[in-house]
């Protein structure tokens, strides 16, 4: 079965610190990978995603995740956190066994960055 | 280009009652997708419509229907509302060509059965 995991409810981080977000995978073939934002009272915003290529994806708002095929990770990262990235994060992953067209989305990671 | 509008924002029921969610979205895309979110349970996909005159059902169908009226617009509606129904709905859309799968989202409806 397909799925997509992110092992922390919650990431706390100091405002001016790197950040990561974990999200792990399970599909069958090449996967297509996606991270998105919902912020407070907001409908999920996508962010950036991996389709082929380089491992490292950059996305909005200074965020990238780097795919690793081997670790099946596609963890979300930024060099310097900022209190407005305070938020909901979702890992997702295309769905292949319906014909594409469903995502399947992990159960979030909160990140709360402290000033 | 407004992106997906979902209507109404806010609405509460009394068990039993029916009700209709309306989203459309203005960027010509194929797939229409309807959600809930509830705490602890993350996102769950209701229905979704691959493309025009084709509706699927997702992980959490029961009480719900839905219409894919024409291209822009994808209704979820409740028959006869229930308690367990009390989330926030999201609609959503997306492209089919290759490598356009991400997925816009409306701003939801934050529905309460009483």
């Amino acid at each position: 079965a397909q799925s997509v995991a992110q092992p922390e409810d919650q990431v706390n981080v100091a405002e001016g610190n790197p950040l990561t977000v974990k999200c792990t995978y399970s599909v069958s073939g090449n996967p297509y990978l996606f991270w998105y934002v919902q912020y407070p009272n907001r409908g999920l915003q996508f962010l950036l995603k991996y389709i082929t290529g380089d491992n490292l994806v950059k996305g909005s708002y200074g965020f990238e995740a780097e795919f690793n095929k081997s670790q099946t990770s596609f963890h979300l990262k930024k060099p310097s956190a900022l209190v407005s990235d305070s938020a909901l994060y979702f890992c997702a992953v295309r769905d292949m066994t319906t014909g594409g067209f469903k995502t399947i989305f992990g159960a979030g990671t909160r990140l709360f960055v402290k000033a | 280009n407004a992106g997906v509008t979902q209507t109404p924002k806010f609405q509460v029921l009394k068990t039993g009652q029916s009700m209709t969610l309306q989203c459309a979205q203005d960027m010509n895309h194929n797939s229409m997708y309807w959600y809930r979110q509830d705490p602890g349970m993350g996102l769950r996909l209701i229905y979704y419509s691959a493309s025009e005159g084709t509706t699927d059902k997702g992980e959490v169908p029961n009480g719900y229907n839905v219409s894919r009226l024409n291209k822009r617009e994808f209704s979820l509606r409740l028959e006869s509302a229930a308690p367990s129904q009390t989330s926030v709905y999201f609609c959503a859309s997306r492209e089919n060509s290759a490598g356009l799968y991400e997925q816009y989202f409306g701003p939801g409806t934050r529905l309460t059965v009483t």
